[in-house]
């Protein structure tokens, strides 16, 4: 069966340092892979989703950026943290069209919560 | 541009009154639609999902929803809330275009049921 990790669970960085959350996806190949946040009050906004290895499409402008260095690993990142980088993360994975004939639904994470002081 | 909109930001019932939560989308190509309820405190959870077929999809405590293509439209339902029904609602649609699909939603219903 497939499973999704995502870490850390929660993290509190100061302004201006790096950032890296990372999310794997085992049991499947070749998955759809997706960077949410949700800020209070604004609902679950995409970020960045990826159909496969070094292909980012972005969503946003923002100042995060999005990696796929293996199949089923997407890692979320910042060279500097923001205040406003405060939020809830959610990575979620869907099978690709080729493997749904478009019956496909989403899985997700359990989360980061991310605090900026 | 490809969005989920839902009409309604905050909704506020007592129970045992019905509750309809409006979704709208836009985009004219193959869609599945969900919606997802997240309680105060705890990580989503789906509700109900459409993929084909019956417009009319049942999903779990008792909630339904009705997808009607030509108003591209995926409403919510249900006959009589409860106050466990208290949760943030939100709209979800993948949508799929060439070799790959795109999952987004929603900005949410906060819905707060009154005993």
């Amino acid at each position: 069966s497939q499973t999704i990790h995502q870490w850390p669970a929660t993290l509190v960085q100061p302004v201006g340092s790096p950032l890296s959350l990372e999310c794997t996806v085992e049991g499947t190949s070749n998955p759809n892979l997706y960077w949410y946040r949700q800020a209070a009050g604004r609902g679950l906004q995409l970020l960045f989703y990826s159909v496969g290895i070094g292909q980012i499409s972005s969503e946003v402008p923002q100042n995060l950026s999005a990696s796929r260095p293996q199949d089923r690993q997407f890692i979320l990142s910042s060279k500097k943290l923001l205040l406003s980088d405060s939020g809830f993360y959610l990575c979620a994975w869907s099978e690709s069209p080729w493997q749904s004939y478009l019956n496909t639904e989403a899985f997700f994470g359990q989360g980061t919560r991310l605090t900026v002081v | 541009a490809q969005s989920v909109s839902q009409h309604n930001h905050h909704v506020i019932l007592s129970e045992a009154a019905s509750l309809e939560l409006g979704c709208n989308y836009s985009y004219g190509g193959t869609v599945n639609l969900f919606w997802y309820v997240q309680y105060p405190g705890q990580h989503l959870q789906l509700l109900l999902k459409y993929f084909s077929g019956d417009p009319l999809v049942k999903g779990i405590k008792g909630f339904e929803a009705e997808f009607i293509k030509s108003k591209f439209s995926f409403n919510l339902r249900k006959p009589s809330v409860q106050w466990s029904d208290t949760a943030e609602y939100f709209c979800a649609v993948i949508l799929f275009s060439g070799g790959y699909n795109k999952l987004i939603f929603g900005a949410g219903t906060r819905l707060a049921v009154h005993p």
